[in-house]
């Protein structure tokens, strides 16, 4: 229950198209759910994040869309760049904890 | 622009040794955390702290892991008695609020 389940494992997007990453989740005691965007020999840095009551985050070409009875958020990358190429999690945090869980990346290359 | 950062980049100890990985977090951070990213597999919480002592700390964190901020600037995790199996890429991370922010570029801890 305290999975979440993130695809696809990996993704190739030629230059100006669009991005999706798609994660899922059981437990519904989750309320704040973020991507992080991870380069080689770097940690995971925080990109966008989203809480249930919204059900759309938008921050220059990412966005975050999330349905909640459904229990599954997305990242869309508008206009994808040779250098958003990376790999991104998305990860969600219980409302008492402090603790993320995160899924199992998405590998991202935008080809030029 | 701050960065959190980690020392060493990479570690090799033998089993039943104990290592001290060594973070230092953004300055003005009050929630430090560790996590952990086994090779292949995905990034697992093990603790997190404030206020000077551990908030919450995850089924991973045993009697064989401790943290500590000896100095107000060092945050470290300490593993008292390696395994083979505690071999991962082991990140630390800070934030002025309760959600993870700012990843380290993590240490790579290798267990013969």
């Amino acid at each position: 229950q305290q999975q979440v389940k993130q695809s696809p494992q990996s993704l190739i997007v030629q230059k100006g198209g669009i991005s999706i990453i798609n994660c899922a989740y059981e437990n519904t005691a989750f309320d704040y759910f973020p991507w992080y965007q991870q380069f080689p020999g770097k940690g995971p840095a925080l990109l966008i994040a989203i809480r249930p009551d919204v059900s759309e985050k938008k921050e220059g070409r990412f966005t975050i869309s999330f349905n909640k009875s459904a229990k599954q958020f997305s990242l869309h990358i508008m206009d994808s760049q040779p250098g958003d190429s990376a790999t991104y999690f998305c990860a969600a945090k219980e409302t008492s904890g402090s603790r993320l869980t995160f899924g199992e990346g998405t590998q991202l290359t935008v080809n030029p | 622009e701050p960065e959190v950062t980690q020392t060493p980049s990479h570690q090799v100890t033998q089993m039943g040794q104990e290592v001290i990985l060594r973070c230092v977090p953004i300055s003005n951070h009050l929630y430090f955390y560790w996590y952990r990213q086994i090779l292949g597999q995905k990034v697992e919480f093990l603790v997190s702290f404030y206020n000077n002592e551990i908030s919450e700390k995850s089924e991973i964190f045993d009697d064989q892991f401790s943290v500590e901020r000896p100095d107000g600037s060092n945050f470290t995790l300490k593993i008292r008695s390696t395994k083979l199996e505690d071999s991962a890429m082991y990140f630390c991370a800070s934030s002025p609020v309760a959600q993870p922010r700012f990843f380290g570029p993590g240490t790579r801890l290798t267990v013969l």
